[in-house]
């Protein structure tokens, strides 16, 4: 594909809703990274997906994330019982090999009521 | 655990001017350093990376350069133009796959 895209762009949920965010990675790209940034910060590191297994996860802020890449290819962040907290942008990140450059979808922007 | 600071925060020049941006990170133990670009409501675009072996990377009117020993990183920007007002961020690649990033400089280039 021409770039890394996400879906959707803007999510408005209620407290205690589950919610699904999903990124098409660069096509061939066998790294994939999920990242939470907030207002006035730097993204922050959740998962990160080698092919279809999650190699490293230690950014997941607690039980309620969980991330999946059944294919190699598309990623959906799942996140349950939503709480204002995770309110922010959910960026989405796909790299040819581990340490390569990354490349950054636009972002679905996550606003919990 | 991995610290990267960036500094300044914010930035405000008149176009034209060379400048420099600062990135320090607390564990030298990175496989590599780099550089982004993030306009207001957008993703990240990436700058330049620069691998842990390497001591600085170009690309056009930008030139990154890399002290691993001493936690350091620059960004110059030369003969600044009002397009390049984002902000930049760095972000350092290391052990477990984990990339961690700065807050950012906030750059302003007036016309």
């Amino acid at each position: 594909g021409a770039g890394v895209s996400q879906t959707p762009s803007n999510k408005v949920t209620e407290k205690g809703k589950y919610v699904e965010l999903r990124c098409d990675p660069i096509s061939g790209h066998t790294a994939l990274y999920w990242y939470r940034q907030s207002l006035g910060q730097g993204p922050e590191f959740l998962i990160y997906f080698q092919g279809t297994g999650a190699a490293d996860d230690s950014g997941l802020p607690n039980d309620r994330f969980f991330a999946v890449r059944p294919e190699g290819s598309v990623s959906t962040l799942k996140i349950q019982r939503t709480e204002r907290g995770d309110s922010a942008v959910y960026l989405c990140a796909s790299s040819q090999l581990a340490a390569d450059t990354q490349y950054f979808g636009p972002g679905t922007r996550l606003t919990v009521l | 655990k991995q610290e990267v600071t960036q500094i300044p925060a914010a930035l405000s020049v008149p176009e034209g001017e060379n400048l420099v941006l600062n990135c320090s990170f607390t564990d030298s133990a990175i496989y590599n350093l780099q550089w982004f670009r993030q306009d207001p409501g957008k993703g990240l675009t990436s700058l330049l990376l620069i691998q842990s072996s390497q001591r600085e990377q170009t690309s056009g009117r930008l030139n990154a350069s890399l002290d691993k020993s001493s936690g350091r990183s620059t960004l110059y920007i030369a003969a600044s133009q009002p397009g390049d007002s984002a902000t930049y961020l760095c972000a350092v690649y290391g052990g477990g796959f984990k990339t961690i990033f700065g807050a950012g400089t906030r750059l302003f280039v007036k016309a």
